[in-house]
């Protein structure tokens, strides 16, 4: 009964390698995002997705690639690890609102994978 | 961009006592002010949030006010507990606009 789920929890890996890690979410919403925090904690996002469509693409390295097979999930894949992409990231989700409303809705965090690189 | 600063980064309070942390925010176009809690190992969950067309919104022991015109905004809890302890995030954005931009962070430490 999660809201939002990532996989894995904890990620180990060596620089240069390829990793993935995947966000379900069963709220219904229709906005997805991706975020990262560093050891510092601060908390930057990444990208956004709408509907399987890209809506916010912050200035990130081309190696991470974010990819959306449908509006429930959106999963992030990142090529050749650098020491650097060692952090937390998190996933959340909202729903966007009709046009003309006047609201914003809350965004629902994941419980974040801790990614760290060697 | 928006540009949101928060203070205190880090914030020790005894039991029972209020807590106080505050935001600045750059951008005149933002209209939606919500804070995070981030316990640890945990995600962000939002605690309370607050628009631009009210000055102060309270839910129990957690308030929020805005200042428009000064571009800054406050969380304050009172009667302070323990479970209160944990990372405490504000941010900015404006209706319509997804991007949520985060301030720093305040560590809240609860004193027993």
């Amino acid at each position: 009964d999660t809201a939002v789920s990532q996989t894995p929890k904890y990620l180990v890996t060596q620089m240069g390698n390829d990793k993935s890690i995947k966000c379900e979410q069963n709220l219904g919403h229709d906005t997805m995002y991706w975020y990262k925090q560093d050891s510092k904690k601060f908390l930057k996002i990444m990208f956004s997705y709408n509907n399987k469509e890209l809506i916010i693409n912050e200035t990130v390295p081309n190696r991470f690639s974010p990819k959306s097979p449908d509006k429930a999930h959106l999963n992030l894949h990142i090529n050749s690890l650098e020491l650097g992409d060692s952090a937390v990231y998190f996933c959340a989700s909202s729903k966007r609102l009709a046009s003309g409303t006047s609201s914003y809705n809350e965004q629902f965090f994941g419980p974040g994978t801790r990614l760290t690189v060697l | 961009g928006e540009n949101v600063e928060q203070h205190p980064s880090t914030l020790s309070v005894q039991e029972g006592d209020s807590a106080v942390i505050k935001c600045t925010y750059s951008d005149s176009a933002s209209n939606y002010f919500p804070w995070y809690k981030q316990e640890l190992g945990k995600g962000p969950q939002l605690i309370i949030d607050i628009r631009s067309n009210v000055g102060e919104k309270k839910d129990q022991r957690i308030a929020v006010t805005l200042n428009k015109t000064a571009k800054h905004f406050s969380l304050h809890i009172t009667e302070t507990q323990p479970e209160d302890s944990a990372v405490y995030f504000c941010a900015a954005s404006n209706f319509g606009n997804e991007k949520l931009t985060f301030g720093t962070g305040t560590r809240l430490t609860i004193i027993p």
